[in-house]
């Protein structure tokens, strides 16, 4: 099965600061990744499927990039709301198996 | 409005079975397309995909739970059902029902989720 492996684990920034969240499929999964958003107590939010096309709503300082292995999940100008888990899904094919989550905080 | 809601035990004791409903409405699981899968927590760790069921009946399952899950429908009463057997404290989780998307199994839908604590 294709493990996804996200980095960091944990993430601290500034407001203003741009941010990068890596996720790597140990297995090309073409653009077949997902991203989540879950803030503490809180059901996670679909961000952004097809690796790079934003679901309705979600502010355009999320953005989503990578195709293949490689990912990525960018917040140009973190926001105090940011304040959450990041997970990465795959969804080429099952199991539809999740990253291990990135938890971002605020300095 | 489409909305996903969870019901089953909060508390179940290790070996016995677990049996979780997801209760649906503004869809229908006849329609092509459609599916209504599993997410499970544990507390202050990672998602976990368990499970999906499709409008065809086709299912799909995490191969680590595989001999331990079953999942079901109802499609006259919008009902999804997940069973899990010879809970263990491990399983203790908040699970989540979800939809998936017509577009691919990605899920832009949730339940409120609903925690499962298994202790004796």
């Amino acid at each position: 099965d294709i493990q996804m492996t996200q980095s960091p684990s944990s993430l601290s920034a500034s407001v203003g600061d741009r941010v990068t969240i890596t996720c790597r499929a140990s297995q090309g999964i073409s653009n077949y990744l997902a991203w989540y958003q879950q803030k503490p107590g809180k059901v996670p939010k679909l961000l952004i499927f097809a690796a790079s096309t934003l679901q309705s709503g979600v502010p355009s300082r999320f953005s989503g990039s990578g195709s293949g292995t490689d990912f990525t999940l960018t917040i140009s100008s973190l926001q105090p709301e940011d304040v959450a888990t990041y997970y990465c899904q795959k969804y080429n094919s099952d199991p539809y198996t999740f990253g291990q989550g990135t938890k971002l905080e605020i300095k | 409005q489409i909305t996903l809601k969870e019901s089953g035990p909060t508390l179940v004791k290790p070996t016995q079975t677990l049996t979780l409903t997801c209760i649906f409405s503004g869809f229908s699981l006849r329609a092509s397309g459609v599916g209504v899968g599993w997410i499970r927590q544990p507390p202050g760790k990672a998602l976990e995909w368990l499970a999906i069921i499709y409008w065809d009946d086709d299912k799909r399952y995490s191969p680590s739970l595989k001999s331990r899950l079953t999942i079901t429908k109802d499609t006259s009463k919008n009902q999804v059902v997940l069973t899990v057997t010879n809970m263990d404290p491990v399983d203790t989780a908040t699970y989540y029902c979800v939809q998936r998307t017509t577009a691919g199994t990605y899920f832009d839908l949730w339940g409120q989720g609903t925690l499962v604590t298994v202790s004796s």
